[in-house]
């Protein structure tokens, strides 16, 4: 079944910095990239996807490029600010379901 | 993700206990999904539904049992046969195939 890695565990920016969270996947039929954002002790809240017809999705601040030859995508998140301190999970299409990362905290000083 | 629910925020559980955590969507979305999220870690999925009265086991479902008798509605119980049930559960729901997912705000379960 589908596997997802992710990384960093933690990642210590300052505000004003960029920030890069990668994933790795391991199902080549895999076709659908969420990013989920998730604050301490709230629900994941979908920030930004991407389908595997697609190389890079840009919404603001925020992008996600996929290599699908390499089977990896990333979340690249630029002038950051303390409010996107919080916890990152990528996902990957498995069989029915969505196969979830183990998650990255990003922490932002000011 | 408004459109889901979850009852209750908190939950309290003396041992030897059964306690069902309710899951509701007004999103008309064929499936449903629970996962646990312990501090500090991620998301682990106990149980998915892709249509009404049909689930399937995740990745941790010992302990747990589930049940879809409606579209809307997939409601876990959490029985005395998981010893360690002290968590923070989410419920999710999308149109099906592995599609966008949305979650609900969340139960904490306590074990006294």
């Amino acid at each position: 079944g589908e596997n997802v890695e992710q990384h960093p565990s933690t990642l210590s920016v300052q505000e004003g910095d960029s920030a890069v969270i990668k994933c790795t996947y391991s199902d080549s039929a895999s076709n659908y990239f969420p990013w989920y954002k998730q604050e301490l002790g709230k629900r994941p809240q979908l920030i930004i996807d991407i389908r595997s017809n697609v190389g890079e999705k840009k919404d603001q601040r925020i992008a996600v490029t996929l290599n699908k030859t390499a089977k990896h995508f990333s979340l690249h998140i630029t002038e950051t600010q303390p409010e996107d301190s919080a916890v990152y999970f990528c996902a990957a299409t498995g069989f029915q379901k969505l196969v979830f990362g183990t998650g990255t905290r990003l922490l932002v000083s000011p | 993700d408004g459109g889901i629910t979850q009852s209750p925020k908190y939950l309290f559980r003396k041992e030897g206990q059964n306690v069902t955590l309710s899951c509701e969507q007004n999103l008309n979305h064929d499936a449903m999904y629970w996962y646990r999220q312990d501090p500090g870690q991620g998301l682990r999925l106990i149980y998915y539904s892709q249509i009404v009265n049909d689930f399937q086991k995740g990745d941790i479902a010992e302990g747990y049992s589930v049940s879809r008798e409606k579209k809307e509605s997939f409601p876990l119980t959490v029985t005395s046969a998981q010893k360690n049930p002290t968590a923070f559960y989410l419920c999710a729901s999308d149109q099906g195939g592995a599609d966008t997912q949305y979650f609900g705000p969340g139960t904490r379960l306590t074990v006294l």
